[in-house]
């Protein structure tokens, strides 16, 4: 079944951590988007890409890098977590082409930084 | 102005009643508009699309958009406590077909 996965649903981590946050689509989808939610708040789009070895940053500064070496996986990392990194984590996805842009959401992650 | 604006709420509707939510937007948006629905501590799920004046209507759901006046509205029919959930309304960026720009939400609580 075509769908779209994010790996660890929560973590918790220790300040100045690496961490990387696990995101894979078998929809066959082109594009894909990292959105950062707090809760009761508007979804921010921090990162998105095109395609393989396509990545801007979103509209949100944020101080993530992501990468896109396979069309399905989309990770992003986080190279030293801070207390202020503590949100949710929605990594969703569109078709190339279509237009307008219907995404699909991954269940999330939930990252705590103490 | 916000590009798109939603009133937070809550909006509280009785069981069986019509949920009717808001969504207004601004010319820094384009002309795509998605509904999205998002229970507490999960991720948003596309309920609705709409592209074109006028009403769309997909089982329970209407959605309805008028560029004039630039609102999109949904309705919820016959509404039931499952339909509790916070509601995002979602426009295609100006700045690229592929970005889109969210909303705040509007939180709707059915009460049996």
């Amino acid at each position: 079944e075509a769908d779209i996965y994010q790996t660890p649903r929560y973590l918790v981590i220790g300040t100045g951590k690496k961490i990387t946050l696990e995101c894979s689509q078998t929809m066959g989808h082109d594009k894909m988007y990292w959105y950062q939610q707090d809760p009761g708040m508007e979804l921010h789009l921090i990162h998105y890409s095109y395609g393989v070895n396509s990545t801007e940053k979103g509209d949100l500064s944020s101080e993530s890098t992501v990468s896109r070496i396979r069309t399905e996986h989309f990770p992003l990392t986080l190279e030293s977590a801070r207390p202020s990194h503590t949100s949710q984590y929605l990594c969703a996805s569109s078709e190339y082409g279509s237009s307008p842009a219907e995404q699909y959401f991954g269940p999330g992650t939930r990252l705590t930084v103490t | 102005q916000k590009e798109v604006e939603q009133n937070s709420g809550p909006l509280s509707v009785p069981e069986g009643a019509i949920a009717s939510l808001n969504c207004t937007y601004s010319d820094r948006v384009s002309q795509s508009f998605f509904w999205y629905r998002q229970y507490s501590g999960k991720s948003p799920e596309l309920i609705m699309s709409i592209y074109s004046n006028g009403d769309k209507e997909d089982g329970r759901f209407t959605a309805q958009l008028n560029k004039a006046s630039q609102y999109v509205s949904l309705l919820i029919r016959d509404s039931q406590p499952s339909d509790s959930a916070t509601y995002l309304c979602a426009a295609t960026s100006i700045q690229g077909a592929q970005k889109l720009v969210f909303g705040q939400g509007t939180r709707l609580t059915i009460n049996p």
